[in-house]
């Protein structure tokens, strides 16, 4: 069976520019989390979705959101990007309890 | 935050037992205690859960102290592949899948 797989893999933006990041459940998982990892610090959660509901959300500005779709996979969205927002942006699925399995993120480098 | 606390960094040598101690002394009397890992480039990689009861699977066996404030993971015959940072942790009260990672234990495991 697939893993969860994220898209892009790297990406470079500029800053006050948008980006929209993807991510592809395991099957038959309907939670998606979403989790930004800063070099040298473990991953930080930002949401959690469950059958297309928010659940969850970390403590992130506005211009971060998410949605999750019918087929249960998810985007990641942040508007006006930061240098700080530079980071390895991680999804994981699960199902409603249990352990979370994570993709290999997306690299993120804001300019 | 994180509530649990683990040793920065650790060594051991290939073929050895690796034994990764963290302490948990918050946790409640329904919570799991969960172990991730995550090695260089990749997303962390979940190993073992556990509530009271000692656990044991394929990647490793989990003690917890009688008291649930503390815990080790043991990897039986470490590997230079199990070279990686290693977090213990103690899932948020919310219920979401909100987890704090907190910096975790570099295990380098030496030839």
């Amino acid at each position: 069976d697939a893993g969860v797989t994220q898209s892009p893999t790297h990406l470079i933006k500029t800053r006050g520019q948008h980006v929209t990041l993807r991510c592809s459940p395991i099957s038959g998982h309907k939670s998606v989390s979403w989790y930004q990892q800063v070099l040298g610090q473990g991953p930080q959660f930002i949401f959690q979705y469950y059958e297309k509901e928010e659940r969850g959300r970390g403590n992130f500005p506005d211009r971060f959101s998410a949605r999750q779709f019918p087929n249960y996979s998810s985007e990641l969205n942040v508007n006006a990007l930061l240098l700080g927002d530079s980071a390895l942006y991680l999804c994981a699925s699960s199902h409603a309890v249990g352990p979370l399995h994570f993709g290999n993120g997306t690299r993120l480098t804001v300019t | 935050d994180a509530k649990t606390t683990q040793p920065t960094s650790m060594d051991c040598a290939e073929g050895r037992a690796a034994n990764l101690p963290c302490n948990h002394s918050t946790i409640s009397g329904n919570e799991y205690v969960y172990w991730y890992r995550q090695i260089h480039s990749q997303g962390p990689q979940y190993i073992i859960h556990g509530l009271k009861n000692n656990e044991t699977n394929e990647m490793a066996s989990l003690i917890i102290t009688e008291d649930r404030k503390s815990s080790t993971l043991i990897l039986p015959h470490a590997t230079l592949r199990d070279t990686a940072v290693y977090y213990c942790i103690d899932p948020d009260q919310t219920g979401a899948n909100n987890l704090f990672f907190g910096t975790g234990t570099r295990l380098t495991v030496i030839p």
